[in-house]
């Protein structure tokens, strides 16, 4: 069974802070993925990486870094946070040539 | 890029009645269209999907369509039971890697 686990269920972070969110599979999958779930809006891709040490910008990449040093580890960074990026952010993992996405139990952050 | 678009928003029905969920979505060249459902407080997970050569699947009470001349697909449920209130969200992809969700469906089943 998949599993993919993400650091924190709950994060709260004051403005200009440095935030970092994890994600961990334990499934050897090449692709993984950082979405951002807003009441209205579903799920907007902020970044996806489909092997170690590389990175695509998804649809809202502004204001978000990731770094993916280890195959079974992605980091989404906030470098400076701010109140509108308080959300729900959720992980996801997908083989190579596999469509299927397994979702991370999802953080949600509050920025103050 | 691509633009997806679900309706209705919101969505109840009494239990045992049937339920549909549309989307539409704007590239020709998506090819693979899944379904997910999230349950309150959980994650998203994938209940069912549908590439572009097909135009029907159906998986027990649960099916989904596809007209790719209109470029839409639908997901419908029957017989719907309180366990069938969640989140539904509908994607569309290209690649395969990036997917373009819809904005999630609330359907409520009301026993």
């Amino acid at each position: 069974d998949v599993k993919v686990t993400q650091s924190s269920r709950y994060l709260v972070k004051r403005t200009g802070e440095k935030v970092f969110l994890e994600c961990v599979q334990d499934m050897d999958h090449e692709n993984m993925f950082w979405y951002r779930q807003d009441p209205g809006l579903g799920l907007r891709l902020i970044y996806f990486s489909y092997d170690v040490k590389m990175k695509e910008k998804g649809d809202i990449p502004e204001g978000y870094s990731v770094s993916r040093e280890k195959k079974e580890r992605f980091s989404l960074i906030l470098e400076s946070a701010s109140t509108n990026q308080t959300s729900m952010y959720l992980c996801a993992s997908s083989l190579h040539g596999v469509e299927t996405q397994y979702f991370g139990p999802g953080t949600r952050l509050l920025v103050l | 890029g691509e633009n997806v678009e679900q309706h209705p928003s919101t969505l109840s029905v009494q239990e045992g009645d049937s339920a549909v969920i549309k989307c539409t979505y704007s590239d020709s060249a998506s090819n693979y269209f899944p379904w997910y459902k999230q349950e309150l407080g959980k994650r998203p997970q994938l209940i069912i999907d549908i590439r572009s050569n097909v135009g029907e699947k159906k998986d027990q009470r649960i099916a989904v369509t596809l007209n790719k001349t209109a470029k839409h697909f639908s997901l419908h449920i029957t017989e719907t039971q309180p366990e069938d209130s969640a989140v539904y969200f509908c994607a569309a992809s290209s690649t395969g890697n990036q997917f373009y969700f819809g904005t999630g469906t609330s359907l409520t089943v009301i026993p």
